[in-house]
């Protein structure tokens, strides 16, 4: 069964760069059948999509975060990245890793991480 | 941009049926998805494609959509079932998630 595990500092300074990596075990990120994605849970709130990419580097994101988000793909390590910049305290969240099937199903979610957004 | 607009809470007996609406833009022109949220958890798929279930979810959970709204149905609640549940579609290559419902058992 495929797992996913969110890794990376759990505070970051305002105006830096968060940057996080999703590590997928029991199935390979180059099969070509799933997209790669990106969601955040603000304290107490509801969700939020960042972003996806495809194994092939293709990516797709939330044009409300578009300017500062970047997600990449390293296929040999079979782990997928997400970088957002000029960070401040509004960004602090739980951030979750998942897969998606058929380009529209989170199917398997990691257990996500928390970053706090603090000098 | 999109929206997704769910009720804040439901609650619902023992055994009895909670309903969990989901009001979008021609939502029925599109797919729904329904996550189910425990404390300290991560989302879970427990509705995709509007009324499929994925393998190990309860024959209780149904969905269906159709005009402006997508509906999730828990037959039979179980206090196991008090969760917070969020709809979930695309609009133009963008993931939506609705607002979240707060499903109580009492």
């Amino acid at each position: 069964q495929v797992q996913l595990q969110e890794s990376g500092p759990g505070l970051v300074k305002p105006s830096q760069t968060l940057s996080l990596t999703c590590t997928v075990s029991g199935g390979s990120i180059s099969s070509g059948t799933y997209y790669w994605s990106w969601i955040r849970q603000h304290p107490g709130k509801g969700l939020e999509w960042i972003g996806y990419i495809y194994y092939s580097g293709s990516t797709y994101y939330n044009p409300s975060l578009k300017s500062r988000v970047t997600i990449s793909v390293d296929t040999s390590k079979n782990q997928f990245s997400l970088k957002l910049s000029s960070v401040t305290a509004a960004d602090t969240a739980v951030y979750y890793c998942a897969r998606v099937l058929d380009r529209r199903i989170f199917d398997y979610w990691g257990q996500g991480a928390l970053v706090t957004v603090s000098s | 941009s999109y929206e997704l607009t769910q009720p804040p809470s439901v609650s619902v007996s023992p055994g009895q049926t909670a309903s969990i609406t989901c009001f979008g833009d021609k939502l029925g022109d599109k797919y729904a998805s329904w996550y189910q949220q425990k404390p300290g958890q991560s989302p879970v798929l427990v509705i995709y494609q509007d009324f499929q279930r994925p393998s190990g979810i309860p024959e209780r959970f149904s969905g269906s959509n159709s005009g402006n709204t997508a509906t999730l149905t828990i037959s039979g609640t179980q206090a196991m079932d008090e969760a917070d549940y969020y709809c979930q579609a695309w609009d133009s290559s963008t993931g939506v998630f609705g607002t979240g419902t707060k499903v109580t058992v009492l």
